[in-house]
Order: C-alpha cells, then sequence, then structure tokens
C-alpha cells in the first residue's frame, strides 16, 4: 500500500521565521518526489520538485533522504503569503500517477 | 499558460441522479486525472487516462466511471449519486514524461454536495 505521511500541523509561525516540514514515504522504489502548494479553496500548484541532490528556489529549500524514506521543506524568512497547506507528493513508480500526503498546514502571523 | 477548466465550481444534486464533471485542459497534455479531496483524508485518485479513450482505475473508482473522447476533455460520471459523494472533485493534466518528474496542472475544482 502506497502511503505518504505528513503531520498536519497547523504550523504556527512569526513573519520572518524559519520553518522546516517533514514527510515520509512507504515505497522504496519511487523516484521522483515534489512540494505542491494549496491555498485556501484552490487548486494545489507545484511548488517544486524535490531532487535527489537536494535544491533550493529562493527561501524555499528541499532535501531528499532515500536510505531514511522521508522528504522535507524548509522555508526562511517566512511571509505572509507563505500561508498555505503544503503537500508532499511521490510519483508512484512506473506510472504517471501522484500519492498525495495530506499536507500540512503553515499559518504565518504579523 | 497551462489552463484546465471545469464545468461548474459549485453543483448541488439529489441522491440518485445522473451526475457529469467536465474537464478541458488547452495544453495537448497525454494524461488527464480526477481527484476528490475531503478533510482529513486528502487528494485521492478516482480514474485516470494517459490517451484518448483509454482508461485506468485510481484508488477508488467505486460509484464512478470516466470518458474520454478527445485529448482535450475528460469527464468523470456519477452513475447515481449519494451522499458520501459530496466532496470538491479536482481535474488534473500533464505530459507524459517516462521518468521525468512531470508536474500535474490542476483545474479549480467543482464543490458537489448530494442531497
Amino acid at each position: 500500500r502506497k502511503e505518504v505521511e505528513q503531520d498536519p500541523g497547523p504550523f504556527n509561525v512569526p513573519e520572518g521565521a524559519t520553518v522546516a516540514f517533514n514527510c515520509t514515504y512507504s515505497n522504496s522504489a519511487s523516484q521522483s518526489f515534489f512540494w505542491y502548494r494549496q491555498d485556501c479553496r484552490k487548486e494545489p500548484k507545484l511548488l517544486m520538485s524535490v531532487y535527489s541532490s537536494g535544491n533550493e528556489d529562493g527561501r524555499f529549500t528541499a532535501q531528499l533522504n532515500r536510505a531514511s524514506q522521508y522528504i522535507s521543506l524548509l522555508i526562511r524568512d517566512s511571509k505572509l503569503s507563505d500561508s498555505a497547506t503544503y503537500l508532499c507528493v511521490v510519483r508512484d513508480p512506473g506510472y504517471s500517477t501522484l500519492t498525495f500526503g495530506k499536507g500540512t498546514m503553515l499559518l504565518v502571523s504579523p | 499558460d497551462v489552463k484546465v477548466t471545469q464545468s461548474s465550481r459549485y453543483l448541488v444534486k439529489r441522491t440518485g441522479e445522473k451526475v457529469f464533471l467536465e474537464c478541458v485542459q488547452d495544453m495537448d497534455h497525454e494524461n488527464m486525472f480526477w481527484y476528490r479531496q475531503d478533510p482529513g483524508l486528502g487528494l485521492r485518485l478516482i480514474y485516470f487516462s494517459y490517451d484518448v479513450k483509454m482508461k485506468e482505475k485510481g484508488d477508488i473508482p467505486e460509484g464512478y466511471s470516466v470518458s474520454r473522447e478527445k485529448k482535450e476533455r475528460f469527464s468523470l460520471i456519477l452513475e447515481s449519486a449519494s451522499t458520501n459523494q459530496t466532496s470538491m472533485y479536482l481535474c488534473a493534466s500533464s505530459f507524459s514524461g517516462g521518468r521525468i518528474p512531470i508536474e500535474q496542472y490542476f483545474g479549480p475544482g467543482t464543490r458537489l454536495t448530494v442531497t
């Protein structure tokens, strides 16, 4: 059974804080990993792909640990506009389908 | 910009009615997907299609069927709507990329209420 587990939160942080989310996945054969962002009452949108070597996009850093089967997302210098639900997503091996975690809610306050 | 559109944002139907949810994408994507999203359960895949007239069951296909007669259009059908099918329905599409990570683009969603 394929599973992607996330802490649902919410994570309440002040503006400017650094916050990190982790996610674990069950299928060791999984090859592709993503973080999606979903604003309240909106559709999910790709935030970033997660590569084996880790990758950074501005204030966002994603890391992959294959041995422990977990993925992380680090957000530095949090902005009010970062408030959203962050979905950890794993591509199913051999398919174009994705398995979504239930999401971690982030609330950034002034 | 990639655009995925869904026929309705909000829909209210009665138990036992046949319901059609339509999804159209304008980027010539091979793959199309239907999900439902419920509080505490996250996004769950109902059906997907990787080509015209092709369909594959996802994780929760019971009570649903799909149709893909044209590449750009993917329909979700509830043959006899039930109250436990009240949910947010999201359509998505993507290119077929082999081993390359391929982004899925989502439509705005249809909030279906079955009374």
